[in-house]
């Protein structure tokens, strides 16, 4: 079946690094990727997305590309910031289904130290 | 932007009382709603999806009667928690799908933390 799977966490990262969290799905067909982030206390916000092979989503300093060869799509940043502790959740869609809800992977949980 | 108020945030309940959980949309027109689940250190799981005026559609072990789901309007969905054990402590979240937009805009409430004592 559909499946996300996404890197464990916690990733603990000084401010200004780079960050990198990966994550692989499996779909038949050609779903919808996207990067979901869940700031403390608040509830879950698109942070990026692509629709097809080889876009690339972007998005406060945030990328990833749909890389259907490799069937990933790991979410980068250049420069983190303690403003970006948070949780990261990988999803797809798949629109084979009639709802085409999301699939979730069981996030990453981000901090960045000053 | 459009924005999904979910309500309460926290609640704690005595075994086997019922408890409910609201999901609002609060400024566009939701015709469907989606409930999930999220387990400790586990990826958040469709429990069901509802439609407004009919029956929701649940999620293979989702067990229907105990879980009552009401989409009686396009701006809110409710998840009655009937006869709660301390097993079904967990973290709820509703999303919404916006009607008037191209259909694949999908909106997140902020969750309930659910604790059955």
């Amino acid at each position: 079946g559909n499946s996300v799977t996404q890197m464990e966490g916690p990733v603990t990262l000084s401010e200004e690094a780079f960050l990198t969290i990966n994550c692989t799905y499996t779909a038949t067909g050609y779903p919808s990727l996207f990067w979901y982030v869940q700031y403390p206390g608040e509830g879950l916000q698109l942070l990026l997305k692509a629709t097809k092979a080889d876009d690339k989503g972007s998005n406060k300093g945030f990328e990833a590309t749909y890389r259907k060869e490799t069937t990933s799509f790991h979410l980068e940043k250049g420069s983190v910031q303690v403003s970006d502790s948070a949780v990261y959740f990988c999803a797809l869609r798949w629109y084979g289904g009639s709802q085409g809800n999301l699939i979730f992977g069981k996030g990453t949980k981000l901090s960045v130290k000053p | 932007g459009a924005v999904v108020s979910q309500h309460p945030s926290r609640v704690i309940c005595k075994s086997g009382t019922s408890v409910k959980i609201e999901c609002r949309s609060l400024d566009f027109q939701a015709t469907t709603m989606f409930w999930y689940r999220q387990f400790p250190k586990q990826s958040l799981m469709l429990m069901a999806t509802s439609n407004e005026g009919s029956k929701a559609t649940y999620e293979q072990g989702v067990e229907k009667d105990k879980f009552l789901i009401n989409h009686a309007s396009l701006t809110l969905s409710t998840l009655t928690v009937t006869s709660a054990h301390p097993e079904d402590s967990s973290f709820y979240i509703c999303s919404a799908r916006d009607r008037d937009g191209t259909g694949n805009t999908i909106y997140f409430g902020e969750g309930s933390w659910l604790t059955v004592v």
